[in-house]
């Protein structure tokens, strides 16, 4: 079972980054996704849902007008763009899968992202 | 916005001991409440979903209990692994919230 997140990286503040999720071994189409972070050293912050067709997203405050997730299950992949990044948002960020009502089952080992001139 | 208020924040306990940590939702999420478990460097595990339900493959020691705003995390009988960072989340309503974790050490 994997989900191997990818895209992270330094960025000056203002600047964009796209982040992808593939997975592989486990079913995906069918379940909806989650992006969340954690500033090193401290707490897991949720910031973003999908569901498994694309017609219900959520973010969090803290992100919505920023970031985009969006989703290609042809592809079995799972993405989030960063716009206007600011220094608040350097992170890991995972991605993690829902497993149909009972939240969140498998976690991603996260991209680490770096907001600093 | 839902807050959950899990506490302690940190915990040190001995081998065999009972350990338990709580979590309070600011209203009522049924029971859309999971517990996870992160060790440094890595992602986190589910142990507990649906707030008492084992997830699969994870030892006995471990189980959740409660419903509506108030929920119960315990080990019992800890072991020198389960060192870590312990949190709750509610998956009721969006945002989808954590509790601020607690951290576990051995004595």
């Amino acid at each position: 079972v994997h989900l191997v997140e990818s895209g992270g990286g330094l960025v000056q503040p203002g600047g964009s980054l796209r982040l992808s999720c593939a997975v592989s071994g486990l079913s995906f189409s069918s379940h909806s996704m989650n992006w969340v972070r954690q500033v090193p050293g401290r707490g897991l912050e949720w910031i973003s849902y999908i569901s498994s067709g694309s017609t219900t997203i959520y973010y969090s405050d803290s992100v919505k007008g920023r970031f985009t997730i969006s989703r290609d299950n042809a592809d079995n992949s799972l993405y989030l763009q960063m716009n206007s990044l600011r220094a608040e948002d350097t992170a890991v960020y995972y991605c993690a899968r829902e497993r149909y009502t009972y939240g969140i089952d498998y976690w991603g080992r996260g991209t680490l992202v770096t907001v600093a001139s | 916005d839902i807050q959950m208020t899990q506490s302690p924040s940190s915990l040190s306990a001995s081998v065999g001991d009972r350990v338990t940590i709580t979590c309070q939702a600011t209203q009522d999420i049924n029971n859309n409440l999971n517990w996870y478990q992160q060790k440094p460097g890595e992602a986190p595990q589910v142990l507990i979903f649906d707030a008492s339900n084992l997830e699969a493959g994870v030892p006995s020691r471990f189980s959740g209990s409660g419903s509506g705003i108030d929920f119960t995390f315990t080990i019992s009988g800890l072991e020198a692994e389960d060192t870590g960072t312990y949190y709750c989340q509610q998956f009721d309503d969006p945002p989808y919230t954590f509790g601020q974790g607690t951290k576990l050490e051995i004595k």
